[in-house]
């Protein structure tokens, strides 16, 4: 049984680029969560979507924007890169109130 | 403000002593609480939940939750080397929603 499923593993992006990250859920998970983690830090809540609808949302511009697809994978999509958002991004998806799985996670690195 | 706060620490114990990790939580609404793992430059990985006042063990792990002092803690015993990591705790509110997490105690176990 696969778990969460990102790519890609690791990114380098120049500021003011875009980027696209990728999210697979684990089989039988309908509830796709994005989170950035800093180092050092515990990881932050970006959205949530279900169902096709952003859920819910954390403190995070509008520069950060997902979907979520009928097969319930999901892309986090960040628009003008900037230095601070060089952090390891994580995908967890969830079917029921019990913890999030979550996956190995997109490092990114903007220089 | 929803915080979940933790020690960072690290905590360093003996192999084979017991590891306790407190973490406590300003948001009422809080109504289940995570413990994970994360070893260096990995995902989180989850130990183990809990939501009703009390203690909950799962093998060597026991997580104990205190609602009326917004406390939560987990006890490892029997650490064992391995078990040195960041632990992550984190809450959430009732459905699957978002999880505001702490910054995380590194444990670190002696041989």
């Amino acid at each position: 049984d696969a778990g969460v499923t990102q790519s890609p593993t690791h990114l380098i992006k120049t500021r003011g680029q875009q980027v696209t990250l990728r999210c697979s859920p684990k089989s039988g998970h309908d509830t796709v969560s994005w989170y950035q983690q800093a180092l050092g830090q515990g990881p932050q809540f970006i959205f949530q979507y279900y169902e096709e609808e952003e859920r819910q949302r954390g403190n995070f511009p509008d520069r950060f924007s997902g979907h979520q697809f009928p097969n319930y994978s999901s892309e986090l999509n960040v628009n003008a890169l900037l230095l601070g958002d060089s952090a390891l991004y994580l995908c967890a998806s969830s079917a029921q109130p019990g913890g999030y799985t979550f996956g190995s996670g997109t490092r990114l690195t903007v220089v | 403000q929803k915080e979940v706060e933790q020690n960072s620490g690290p905590l360093s114990v003996p192999e084979g002593a017991i590891a306790s990790l407190n973490c406590t939580y300003s948001d009422r609404g809080s109504q289940s609480f995570f413990w994970y793992r994360q070893y260096s430059g990995k995902s989180p990985e989850l130990i183990m939940f809990i939501y009703s006042n009390g203690d909950k063990e799962d093998g060597r792990f026991t997580a104990q939750l205190n609602k009326a002092s917004q406390y939560v803690s987990l006890l490892i015993r029997d650490s064992q080397p391995s078990d040195s990591a960041t632990y992550l705790c984190a809450g959430g509110d009732t459905g699957r929603r978002a999880l505001t997490f702490g910054s995380g105690t590194r444990l670190q176990v002696q041989p």
